[in-house]
């Protein structure tokens, strides 16, 4: 089965401009979230879907936003970019909190940096 | 206080030897802990869960889970030069929707042949 997959794996923006981030999660996974990982840091929580509806949200600014599609399928957006969101912005998903496991696998990653 | 500390390292073992890693959390309503497996450039990778008091072990890990000293550790033993990586400790609350994990720094592990 493929895993979590992302696009693009690398991005190269200027400051104030937007980027969409893109999530496939495995096959059978509905649950999508995301992560900001600044090097040298463990990746910090943004934002969780389920369902295609917000189920969580971390400590970023407006921003941020993301959303959850049909098919499971996650983009996340980021306006007015800074140089400090120079980071590798990852993508888990996992499995139905019903299904009786909360393990969340991660995909590659895309690398964003902010000139 | 940090959420989940971990040891800063780096922690240098000998090829063959026992690697412990460690980690501690603050948040009493923590209910699910993991640690993952990230080489340089790549993802995180998981590679041990754990929700109860006690050991768990998965071929060379095992993982330990102490949530009365709000303390868990991963044992890596006969450490082999590919398990040089940073080891991620997670740790989520239960309850609501979230699946929020909350992430330690990572302890930057290298295997010497």
């Amino acid at each position: 089965d493929a895993g979590v997959t992302q696009s693009p794996t690398h991005l190269i923006k200027t400051r104030g401009q937007h980027v969409t981030l893109r999530c496939s999660p495995i096959s059978g996974h509905k649950s999508v979230s995301w992560y900001q990982q600044v090097l040298g840091q463990g990746p910090q929580f943004i934002f969780q879907y389920y369902e295609k509806e917000e189920r969580g949200r971390g400590n970023f600014p407006d921003r941020f936003s993301a959303r959850q599609f049909p098919n499971y399928s996650s983009e996340l957006n980021v306006n007015a970019l800074l140089l400090g969101d120079s980071a590798l912005y990852l993508c888990a998903s996992s499995l139905p909190r019903d299904r009786g496991t909360y393990e969340q696998y991660f995909g590659p990653g895309t690398r964003l940096t902010v000139t | 206080q940090k959420e989940v500390e971990q040891n800063s390292g780096p922690l240098s073992v000998p090829e063959g030897a026992i690697a412990s890693l460690n980690c501690t959390y603050s948040d009493r309503g923590s209910q699910s802990f993991f640690w993952y497996r990230q080489y340089s450039g790549k993802s995180p990778e998981l590679i041990m869960s754990i929700y109860s008091n006690g050991d768990k072990e998965d071929g060379r890990f095992t993982a330990q889970l102490n949530k009365a000293s709000q303390y868990v550790s991963l044992l890596i033993r006969d450490s082999q030069p590919s398990d040089s990586a940073t080891y991620l400790c997670a740790v989520n609350r239960l309850g609501g929707s979230a699946r929020q994990l909350t992430f330690g720094s990572g302890t930057q592990l290298t295997v010497l042949p």
